[in-house]
């Protein structure tokens, strides 16, 4: 079935340094990728998405990457900050029908100043 | 404008009990979502309505119904609620188009003992 897999479960990175997160999904039918990010105790928000016509996408600090032959897209963060600390989740999603979103797991990401 | 919002933002049952919880958008999307979120499991959909009139199971239906009583509102009942229910619920809405994000609401955590 559909599956999205998401590493690593847990990063610490250091202040000003830069974080990465992969995912990787089965479905090649996939064509819209978000990133939300969900603070403790708070909903998940949308940071950054992607579609499948575009292979980078930036904002500011944040990056996402597509790599569709393999069927794998990476969260950039660069220049962490404290406030960065959050879980982060990946999905993926089908244009059309029923517009179903697949989830990764989240990463924990900790940002140590 | 509210966005997505759900009532109660938290709730204690017993095993054996029933509830519903709700979920009302102002935002005039199609598409609404029912997740469940368990430490280390990310976001699992357990029911969706692509829009009005329609709803299909996601990937963790058991033990759950779903009523979409008009194009705003998106109900989930637990029927005889089971402590492997206990989570954090959360509704998201979409408008259902190539173009269009998720927006989710501030989330019930429910507790059954």
């Amino acid at each position: 079935g559909e599956n999205v897999e998401q590493h690593p479960s847990t990063l610490s990175v250091q202040e000003g340094d830069s974080a990465v997160i992969k995912c990787t999904y089965s479905d090649s039918a996939s064509n819209y990728f978000p990133w939300y990010k969900q603070e403790l105790g708070k909903r998940p928000q949308l940071i950054i998405d992607i579609r499948s016509n575009v292979g980078e996408k930036k904002d500011q600090r944040i990056a996402v990457t597509l790599n569709k032959t393999a069927k794998h897209f990476s969260l950039h963060i660069t220049e962490t900050q404290p406030e960065d600390s959050a879980v982060y989740f990946c999905a993926a999603r089908k244009v059309g029908g029923t517009y179903k979103y697949i989830f990764g797991t989240g990463t924990r990401l900790k940002v140590l100043a | 404008n509210a966005g997505v919002t759900q009532t109660p933002k938290f709730q204690v049952l017993k095993t054996g009990q029933s509830m519903t919880l709700q979920c009302a958008q102002d935002m005039n999307h199609n598409s609404m979502y029912w997740y469940r979120q368990d430490p280390g499991m990310g976001l699992r959909l357990i029911y969706y309505s692509a829009s009005e009139g329609t709803t299909d199971k996601g990937e963790v239906p058991n033990g759950y119904n779903v009523s979409r009583l008009n194009k705003r509102e998106f109900s989930l009942r637990l029927e005889s609620a089971a402590p492997s229910q206990t989570s954090v619920y959360f509704c998201a809405s979409g408008q259902g188009s190539d173009n269009s994000e998720q927006y989710f609401g501030p989330g019930t955590r429910l507790t059954v003992t």
